[in-house]
């Protein structure tokens, strides 16, 4: 496709639950980040790739949080044990240029994930 | 720590109505600086960005002028469409490419 897609748009879970969301980036970006983004408020980062390299999980909330990027494209950020304050959208973004040419991010429509 | 604040919404304008969403930013040197607009359904989009001061981003009718003396980067439109009614987010490119976002500003726009 022409840009950056995400799945499921929807997940509801049960609290303990895991989860995994999917991200397809645009082919042939090298950078990918994760983004949060809790209801009325701006998007935070929570991890990024360049390739197959995660060099940042620096907003990575907890450890039961996890991010992979095998291949250099597809991305799956997994959210073990999940707990009421993880319900957000999710948000993948990508990059063409490595992180520090400051290439313009495009981003996914996001995942709303609802923990109940 | 970097960081942007951004004015508070809703903002409801009449059409043609003077735009300004104020946005000012904390920051370790001179970060690129964007805006965003995710229109309601849809997702985060660039609008206009500028990469130093006094650099002046525009798009679609928009404009941003990237002030270090005030460390701010105002969002301008002359007149607004009913087309424009969306969320806006000031944001700075941290490092390693992070974008640090405000908390959005809504706009609605009236016939």
């Amino acid at each position: 496709g022409a840009g950056v897609s995400q799945s499921p748009r929807y997940k509801v879970a049960k609290r303990g639950q895991d989860v995994a969301l999917r991200c397809d980036p645009i082919s042939g970006h090298v950078s990918l980040f994760w983004y949060q983004q809790a209801l009325g408020q701006g998007p935070e980062f929570l991890t990024y790739f360049q390739n197959e390299a995660q060099l940042d999980k620096s907003g990575l909330p907890s450890d039961r949080f996890f991010a992979e990027r095998p291949e250099g494209s597809v991305s799956t950020l997994k959210i073990q044990r999940t707990q009421q304050e993880d319900s957000a959208v999710y948000l993948c973004a990508s990059s063409s240029t490595f992180a520090s040419g400051g290439g313009e991010q495009f981003f996914g429509p996001g995942t709303r994930l609802t923990v109940l | 720590g970097n960081s942007v604040t951004q004015m508070e919404g809703p903002v409801t304008l009449s059409e043609e109505a003077f735009l300004t969403i104020n946005c000012t930013y904390t920051a370790t040197g001179y970060p690129s600086l964007f805006w965003y607009v995710q229109y309601p359904g849809e997702g985060l989009q660039l609008l206009l960005k500028a990469t130093k001061a006094d650099d002046k981003g525009s798009n679609k009718g928009f404009e941003a002028t990237y002030r270090k003396e005030t460390t701010s980067f105002h969002l301008e439109k002359g007149s607004v469409q009913v087309s424009d009614s969306a969320v806006y987010f000031c944001a700075l490119m941290g490092v390693r490419g992070k974008l640090i976002f405000g908390q959005g500003t809504e706009l609605s726009v009236k016939p």
